[in-house]
């Protein structure tokens, strides 16, 4: 079955540490991978996406990812994490061929940031 | 420059009452996603449809939960009959066809409290 894995519930680091939240995949081949971050009571918003190409990708907010076919993995990462960064992150896939379009979404992994 | 536009943002019902939610996608875009989230969970794929067309429901409960997208107004979500079950935050997202398709535009969200 298509699912996503998010090992982590629940992440706190201190503002200015690195950071890297791990997302792993089940899919039948290699789907489109995306990262989302929520802030509390609010929507959804695109971090970065991986279509094709360069296996390093890079998106908004400083943030990159690093797509690894071998370990079905998408990690996120951050250099240096800002105190503004606190937020649910999730990791979603979605099938190339034969569908409709829809997301398969991990369950989140929640940042907190310490001063 | 409107994104996806939800409303209402928050929606209370007692038990047994009707609960339509309300989408508007970006302008511009045709194809509308429905997300189902319950507290501590990732975002479940409920519906996608086009303009007057329903593409695949294969995520809506088979009972009280219906969604449409007429050819003029808004996507409408529709659970009869709510439960203390239905109490979850009722995304949608938009995207503006098939090139591109997998990437979703999220609306804020509709947070369903059943009484």
């Amino acid at each position: 079955a298509q699912s996503v894995t998010q090992p982590d519930i629940h992440i706190t680091v201190s503002e200015g540490a690195s950071l890297e939240l791990r997302c792993n995949y089940s899919y039948g081949a290699t789907p489109y991978l995306f990262w989302y971050v929520q802030s509390p009571g609010q929507g959804l918003q695109l971090l970065l996406k991986y279509f094709s190409g360069d296996t390093l990708v890079q998106g908004i907010k400083g943030f990159e990812a690093e797509f690894k076919r071998s370990q079905s993995s998408f990690n996120l990462r951050k250099p240096s994490v800002h105190w503004s960064d606190a937020a649910e992150y999730f990791c979603a896939v979605g099938a190339r061929e034969g569908s409709q379009g829809n997301l398969i979404f991990g369950k989140g992994t929640k940042l907190s940031v310490k001063p | 420059n409107a994104g996806v536009m939800q409303n209402p943002r928050h929606l209370v019902r007692r038990r047994g009452q009707e609960a339509r939610l309300r989408c508007s996608p970006m302008k511009g875009h045709s194809h509308v996603y429905w997300y189902r989230q319950l507290p501590e969970e990732g975002l479940k794929f409920m519906v996608y449809l086009q303009k007057e067309n329903i593409i695949d429901e294969s995520g809506m409960p088979k009972e009280r939960f219906s969604a449409e997208f007429p050819k003029e107004g808004p996507s409408i979500l529709r659970i009869q009959q709510v439960v203390r079950g239905d109490s979850a935050a009722y995304f949608c997202a938009s995207s503006p066809g098939l090139v591109g398709a997998h990437e979703q535009f999220f609306g804020p969200g509709t947070r369903l409290t059943v009484l």
